[in-house]
C-alpha cells in the first residue's frame, strides 16, 4: 500500500467545471509535489511545496491552482481545463526540500486519472 | 544542462530471461544522485534504488542489480530471471545540486515479460 494517498482515482470533468484533486501523506514529510504524466511519457514537475509554502512553480497555467493547507495535505484546484490537460496527476512527498536533501527519494501516490471532455 | 537517456523504448522477454535496462545521464554537477523507479499499470511510481555520484559500488537486491559506471555516465539496471510481475515502465532519474527539488526523468522503458 502506498503511503501517499490520492483522491479521487478517476475524474471526468467538463471544460467549465471546477474540481479538486487531493493528496495526503502521514510520513512527516515537509516537501510535497504535483506531477503531470501524459501517456507513454515521463512525469513532468508542476509544483513543489516546502513547509507549506510554494517553492517551485514550473510555469504552470493558472487554471491549475495548488494549495497546501497543512503539512499532510496537498490540493490541486482545477478550473476551465482543456482536453489536452487530460493526464495522470501524481502527488509525491519527500522529507525535506533543503539543498542537502536533493538525494531524498520521492514517495509517489497512485495518481488521479483526469479526463477533460 | 541535465539529461537522462533511456534508449530502449520497449523490451519484451520471456519469463526467466535476464534483461538489462540502459540509462545514460548527463550533468555538470559533481554531486548528484541517480534513481530507478518502477511504474506498474496501477500508476504508482515505486522507488527502487538511489545511488550517489561518489559511490560506484554495484548493488544487488534479490533479482535486481545495478551497475553504475561514472566513466561512461551509465546506471544500468538488470533483472535476473524475470517474472510476469516485473512487467512495468521503468524510469531512470537524476537529481543534482543545481536543481534542488527537481527529478530529471528519462523517457522510460516499457518492459513486457511474457509467460
Amino acid at each position: 500500500d502506498t503511503e501517499v494517498t490520492q483522491t479521487p482515482k478517476h475524474l471526468v470533468m467538463g471544460m467549465t467545471n471546477k474540481k479538486s484533486l487531493k493528496c495526503e501523506q502521514h510520513m512527516g514529510h515537509r516537501a510535497m509535489y504535483w506531477y503531470k504524466q501524459k501517456a507513454k511519457k515521463p512525469p513532468e514537475l508542476m509544483f513543489v511545496y516546502s513547509y507549506e509554502k510554494l517553492s517551485i512553480n514550473e510555469s504552470v497555467p493558472s487554471r491549475f491552482s495548488p494549495e497546501c493547507p497543512n503539512s499532510s495535505l496537498l490540493n490541486l484546484h482545477l478550473h476551465a481545463l482543456q482536453p489536452e490537460d487530460s493526464a495522470l496527476y501524481l502527488c509525491a512527498s519527500s522529507p525535506r526540500l533543503e539543498e542537502r536533501s536533493y538525494n531524498s527519494p520521492l514517495h509517489f501516490g497512485n495518481g488521479t486519472r483526469l479526463t477533460v471532455t | 544542462a541535465q539529461k537522462v537517456t533511456q534508449a530502449q523504448t520497449e523490451i519484451s522477454v520471456v519469463e526467466k530471461e535476464d534483461v538489462t535496462l540502459d540509462c545514460v545521464y548527463e550533468t555538470r554537477d559533481t554531486t548528484y544522485y541517480l534513481f530507478w523507479y518502477k511504474q506498474p499499470p496501477s500508476g504508482e511510481l515505486v522507488f527502487l534504488i538511489r545511488r550517489n555520484s561518489f559511490d560506484e559500488q554495484n548493488e544487488i537486491s534479490g533479482r535486481y542489480s545495478w551497475n553504475f559506471q561514472k566513466s561512461t555516465s551509465s546506471f544500468n539496471f538488470t533483472i535476473t530471471a524475470s517474472q510476469v510481475v516485473d512487467s512495468a515502465v521503468y524510469f531512470c532519474a537524476l537529481s543534482g545540486s543545481s536543481n534542488t527539488g527537481k527529478l530529471i526523468f528519462g523517457q522510460g522503458t516499457t518492459l513486457q515479460v511474457k509467460p
